[in-house]
């Protein structure tokens, strides 16, 4: 069974820092790696999705690196923003017959950016 | 575009009553999926469609069923509260292409059952 981990669990840093959220996964034959931010009492965002093939993707200020082999994956914030502050997940996709497992996630990282 | 949407927002049930989550997508996504999440847990797969009158089995699905009767909804229904589905419920949905395989979520179901 497919276990997602994300490390840290919580983080606190000063604006303007540069940062990285990791997570690791314990079955490589992934389909895909997806990253979300969740707002409290909000839904989830899509932030940058790696299919299996790629070893990053960027989006503005974000970052996300795969390492499929390792199990790992990250994902680099650089100058951080206030508006940044919001709890980041991670999830996997497996290769399925039926073509359209869904994702497991891992607990996320609550980050919080001091202004 | 509204997405995805889900109704009712919130609800509050009586152990033992039944319930409906209706979810609904505008993308012409042909995947739909049902997740549940609770603190300390994050979110599991309880359901999920690959088509039009098609449902499959995900990590939690005990005490849930569904129904995908038209390509745009996804139906989430409990037939018998429990306090243990006191929980938010999240739908989502994505395309079959590699291009459009990004799950969009929508903003969630928050459940309590008494």
């Amino acid at each position: 069974k497919q276990e997602v981990t994300q490390i840290p669990a919580a983080l606190s840093v000063p604006e303007g820092e540069n940062l990285v959220l990791n997570c690791s996964f314990t079955d490589s034959a992934i389909y895909n790696l997806q990253w979300f931010r969740q707002d409290p009492g909000k839904g989830l965002t899509s932030l940058l999705l790696i299919q299996s093939s790629q070893r990053e993707q960027t989006s503005g200020r974000l970052n996300a690196s795969l390492d499929k082999s390792s199990g790992r994956s990250t994902l680099y914030i650089a100058a951080s923003q206030p508006g940044d502050s919001a709890t980041y997940l991670c999830a996997v996709r497996m290769y399925s017959g039926g073509g359209a497992d869904g994702l497991t996630f891992g607990k996320g990282t609550h980050l919080i950016i001091q202004p | 575009n509204a997405g995805v949407t889900q109704t009712p927002k919130f609800r509050v049930l009586k152990t033992g009553q039944s319930m409906t989550l209706l979810c609904a997508q505008d993308m012409n996504h042909e995947y739909m999926y049902w997740y549940r999440q609770d603190p300390g847990m994050g979110l599991r797969l309880i359901h999920y469609s690959v088509g039009e009158g098609t449902t499959a089995k995900g990590e939690v699905p005990d005490g849930y069923n569904v129904s995908r009767l038209k390509k745009q909804n996804f139906l989430l229904g409990l037939e018998s509260a429990a306090p243990s589905q006191t929980s938010v419920y999240f739908c989502a949905s994505s395309g079959r292409a590699l291009s459009t395989d990004t799950q969009y979520f929508g903003p969630g179901t928050r459940l309590t059952v008494l």
